[in-house]
């Protein structure tokens, strides 16, 4: 069975672009989550679906962050006018109810903002 | 929203001893708990979940869950330099399952 797959890998930024970050869930999964993960912490969740539905985005940083999942499988995060301290890695994860709400997380985005 | 506090933030163990770690939720709804392990430059993996109270073995890993104190803790005995990560602990309450929060993390360092 195929992981969470999430694009690109890596990003650098100067202050001020934009970028967005791609997550493809395992197949069947219904619930995705976003979550922020700065260096050497804990991941902070940023906005989570169920199906094509936003259940919660209220703990995104700001209308600088919006999040999409229009047909209930990929999602695409995107930043604008990103700053310093945006630096983190992004991590996509995705659960299934009869999973025990286990999250199975993709490799992450390494996000550096300078 | 719900706060998760880990405890100690770093700790170092020689090969072969225990491995103690401490999680609790200050959220009194909270009723799911989950550990994860993220080995460095990796993704964070399930590594147990506890829903209720008592105690869950598997291996040489022991969780134990107090709901009543909301406090998990996570034993890992005879530990090996593999088991050198970030622990981190992970919640969610009863009013919305799929809320999942995570603590900051614990980092374990298992030295030969």
């Amino acid at each position: 069975e195929a992981g969470v797959t999430q694009s690109p890998r890596y990003a650098v930024l100067q202050e001020g672009q934009a970028v967005s970050f791609w997550c493809d869930p395992i197949s069947g999964h219904d619930t995705l989550y976003w979550y922020q993960q700065p260096r050497d912490q804990g991941p902070q969740l940023l906005v989570y679906f169920r199906d094509e539905a936003v259940i919660d985005n209220s703990q995104l940083p700001s209308d600088r962050f919006s999040a999409v999942r229009p047909k209930g499988t990929n999602s695409t995060l995107k930043i604008q006018s990103a700053k310093q301290g945006d630096t983190a890695t992004y991590l996509c994860a995705s659960s299934f109810p009869s999973s025990g709400n286990t999250l199975y997380f993709g490799e992450g985005s390494r996000l550096i903002v300078v | 929203q719900q706060k998760v506090q880990q405890s100690p933030e770093s700790l170092i163990v020689p090969e072969g001893g225990m491995a103690s770690l401490n999680c609790t939720s200050s959220d009194r709804n909270v009723d799911y708990f989950w550990w994860y392990r993220q080995h460095s430059g990796k993704s964070p993996k399930m590594l147990m979940s506890i829903f209720s109270n008592g105690e869950k073995e598997e291996g040489r890993f022991t969780v134990h869950l107090n709901k009543a104190s909301l406090h998990t803790s996570l034993h890992i005995r005879d530990s090996q330099p593999s088991d050198s990560a970030l622990y981190l602990c992970a919640a969610s309450d009863d009013t919305n399952a799929y809320k999942v929060i995570f603590g900051k993390g614990t980092h374990l360092h298992v030295l030969p």
